[in-house]
């Protein structure tokens, strides 16, 4: 099992649409959890930390379930501007001096 | 505008050449890192250098050789390449390592150097 595993995409949504990404980590001692943007051709930047309790920031909302390992980040009314690839970040102490482990990162798309 | 910088932002070399990609933080992080990004791939570690000692070489072949001269410049020594080695290859820094008993914070990266191997 990948260390962290998100929902393959390409998700092509209307502007406005609500859309959901999950993501899944197999480190059960893994301690924090980032969603990271990247845009076409750049490179990644941090969008959000994810907090135990869940957390929002304007349209973004990030949960996190450690019971069954796994990560969302919700975007609501979606701008043509967040059309860019998410990118799940697990970080893991423990893991030596490289406990940050991405995933794949899932395409999104908003049309208009 | 970033805080990392990378040069060149794009580099084609033959299988036989010669070059280095470089990396300089203004952010005062301890921490730099060298990515790999292919296409359908996640990120992929390379090296880690703390306070400009190699922390982490993550089983990357001989024909990259890092060099950390000083906390703010990182470079990758690329040498006899293969077509296979093309892809992006992202900076990042941050401040925070393991050795200091806390996490790496946030990650900044440049916006990477493009490579193709003819």
């Amino acid at each position: 099992r990948k260390e962290v595993e998100q929902d393959p995409g390409p998700f092509n949504v209307p502007e406005g649409a609500t859309v959901a990404f999950n993501c899944t980590y197999s480190n059960s001692a893994s301690q924090s959890f980032f969603w990271y943007r990247q845009d076409c051709r750049k490179e990644p930047k941090l969008l959000m930390s994810v907090y135990s309790s869940g957390n929002e920031d304007g349209r973004f909302t990030a949960q996190l379930n450690r019971a069954s390992q796994y990560i969302s980040l919700l975007i609501r009314d979606s701008k043509l501007s967040d059309s860019a690839t998410y990118l799940c970040v697990v970080n893991t102490l423990g893991r030596g001096n490289t406990p940050l482990v991405f995933g794949k990162g899932t395409r999104l798309s908003v049309i208009a | 505008e970033t805080g990392v910088t990378q040069t060149p932002r794009h580099l084609v070399m033959g299988m036989t050449n010669k070059k280095s990609l470089k990396c300089e933080q203004h952010l005062g992080h301890n921490a730099m890192y060298w990515y790999k990004q292919s296409a359908k791939k996640p990120l992929e570690l390379m090296f880690v250098y703390s306070l400009e000692e190699r922390v982490e070489n993550n089983s990357v072949p001989s024909r990259f050789s890092p060099e950390c001269p000083n906390s703010s410049h990182l470079f990758l020594h690329l040498h006899t390449l293969q077509p296979e080695d093309s892809a992006l290859y992202l900076c990042a820094s941050s401040q925070g390592i393991r050795t200091s008993g806390r996490p790496p914070g946030e990650l900044f990266f440049g916006e990477g150097s493009r490579l193709t191997v003819l």
